[in-house]
């Protein structure tokens, strides 16, 4: 299994532009997550999506969408980048019902937006 | 409303030594809690945890222990090994919830 993946490991945006992040799971894993993490602060919930078409805003959604059309995939679309987005995404996922409610993470995408 | 708070960014530990991390909450709701390592350039990964009906686990080297009427808990990592020089989160979870909520973390350096 090749867990939670993430694509670009890298990117610089200029401001105003958009993209996508990418993220995928294999593990047949419900629960999805995407966070941010700025320098010195912990994780921020941007979305979460409980399954394939069900999404919900977290703690720092506005900049952010993201859909959920398979349980796989829970891409997170950056539209008119500004700079206050520059930080490293996290996407993570965890199955229902899970005793701990471990979640395991991606290694993270860093973007600069200029 | 910063409902789970690390209060220490750093901590620097003697190799061999124990290293503890604290941690507070402030939302009573929380009933399990759990540890998550940090290196850099890749994503956190667990560590350890908690049920709010414990008052400590064990694995290994690592104890957590929780304290619900302090709203605090910790994690005793003994003896240290330079390879837990790492950043530390702290995360609750809340009944039905499914979502975790943060610390800012802890920069752990163990030091030979």
């Amino acid at each position: 299994n090749a867990g939670v993946t993430q694509t670009p490991k890298f990117r610089i945006l200029k401001i105003g532009q958009s993209m996508t992040l990418q993220c995928a799971q294999d593990m047949n894993h419900n629960y999805m997550y995407w966070y941010r993490q700025d320098p010195g602060m912990g994780l921020k919930l941007i979305y979460y999506s409980v399954g394939a078409g069900i999404t919900d805003k977290g703690e720092v959604p506005n900049g952010y969408n993201v859909s959920r059309s398979t349980t796989e995939d829970f891409p997170l679309r950056l539209e008119l980048a500004a700079p206050s987005q520059t930080s490293v995404y996290f996407c993570a996922s965890s199955y229902p019902g899970a005793s701990s409610y471990e979640q395991y993470f991606g290694p993270g995408t860093r973007l600069t937006v200029t | 409303d910063q409902q789970v708070k690390q209060n220490s960014p750093s901590l620097s530990v003697q190799e061999g030594r124990i290293s503890i991390l604290n941690c507070d909450y402030t939302n009573s709701m929380f009933d399990y809690f759990l540890w998550y390592k940090k290196y850099p350039a890749e994503g956190p990964t667990f560590l350890i945890s908690i049920s709010s009906i414990k008052d400590k686990n064990e694995d290994g080297r690592f104890t957590v222990f929780l304290n619900k009427s302090a709203k605090h808990l910790s994690l005793h990592i003994v003896p240290s090994q330079p390879g837990d020089s790492a950043v530390y989160f702290c995360a609750a979870s809340a009944p039905g919830a499914q979502k975790l909520v943060f610390g800012q973390g802890t920069r752990l350096t163990i030091n030979p």
